[in-house]
């Protein structure tokens, strides 16, 4: 079974500055996808960007940008240049590749980020 | 991009009735969907994975005759909380993933399920 741990229940950034969140998990699989999901107050989950296990180079998306550690399996985000409206619950998932059947997302518990002026 | 909607978004009932909560994938077909159930200020808890055309599969712990889920067609699943009760208060969120991109789920807005 895999499990995934964030240990940042809640962190804070002022706007314009970086953040980072971090992910740790475990798993005896060697192909897998890794995801960063933003909750705002909404609670329409959004992704914020995905890794494929495979691939050694670090996703990017604009502002979000992530550091994985394969060996140390590590996933932490990254957020530059904060805005108000990345206020949110972040959270990591972990989702087996597998094509044939349904792959299902494990998720951290997550962490509260707020953006403060 | 792709776009899942959950009907209601909320609802109010009274205890010992039935509840159905629609989930619906609007421009995409998808074979399975996914239905969570999340309590204030914690993760996504996975209920059980809705197929097309065939049973769900429930998570342990998760009671089958209580969480009826219904997957009909390759856009709609629904979920029915029967004979509900207070602690089944929560919001239910469901996902849905491409038939073609299996890698992908796309989530609903969710819905906040409170029982009198």
């Amino acid at each position: 079974a895999q499990t995934v741990t964030q240990s940042q229940p809640e962190m804070s950034v002022q706007e314009a500055e970086t953040v980072t969140l971090s992910c740790t998990y475990d798993t005896s699989e060697n192909n897998y996808y890794l995801f960063w999901y933003k909750q705002p107050p909404s609670r329409q989950m959004i992704l914020v960007i995905r890794q494929e296990a495979y691939k050694q180079q670090n996703a990017t998306e604009n502002r979000f940008s992530v550091n994985f550690q394969k060996a140390a399996k590590s996933f932490s985000l990254k957020i530059s240049d904060s805005q108000l409206g990345d206020t949110a619950m972040y959270f990591c998932a972990f989702m087996r590749m597998n094509t044939g059947t349904a792959s299902k997302l494990t998720f951290g518990t997550g962490t509260r980020l707020q953006v403060t002026l | 991009g792709a776009v899942v909607s959950q009907h209601p978004s909320w609802v109010i009932c009274k205890s010992g009735t039935s509840v159905k909560i629609e989930c619906r994938s609007l421009d995409f077909q998808a074979t399975t969907m996914f239905w969570y159930r999340q309590f204030p200020k914690q993760s996504l808890m996975l209920m059980a994975t809705s197929n097309e055309g065939s049973k769900a599969t429930y998570e342990q712990g998760v009671e089958k005759d209580k969480f009826l889920i219904n997957h009909a067609s390759l856009t709609l699943s629904t979920l029915t909380v029967t004979s509900a009760h207070p602690e089944d208060s929560s919001f239910y969120i469901c996902s849905a993933r491409d038939s073609v991109n299996y890698n992908e789920q796309f989530f609903g807005p969710g819905t906040r399920l409170t029982v009198l």
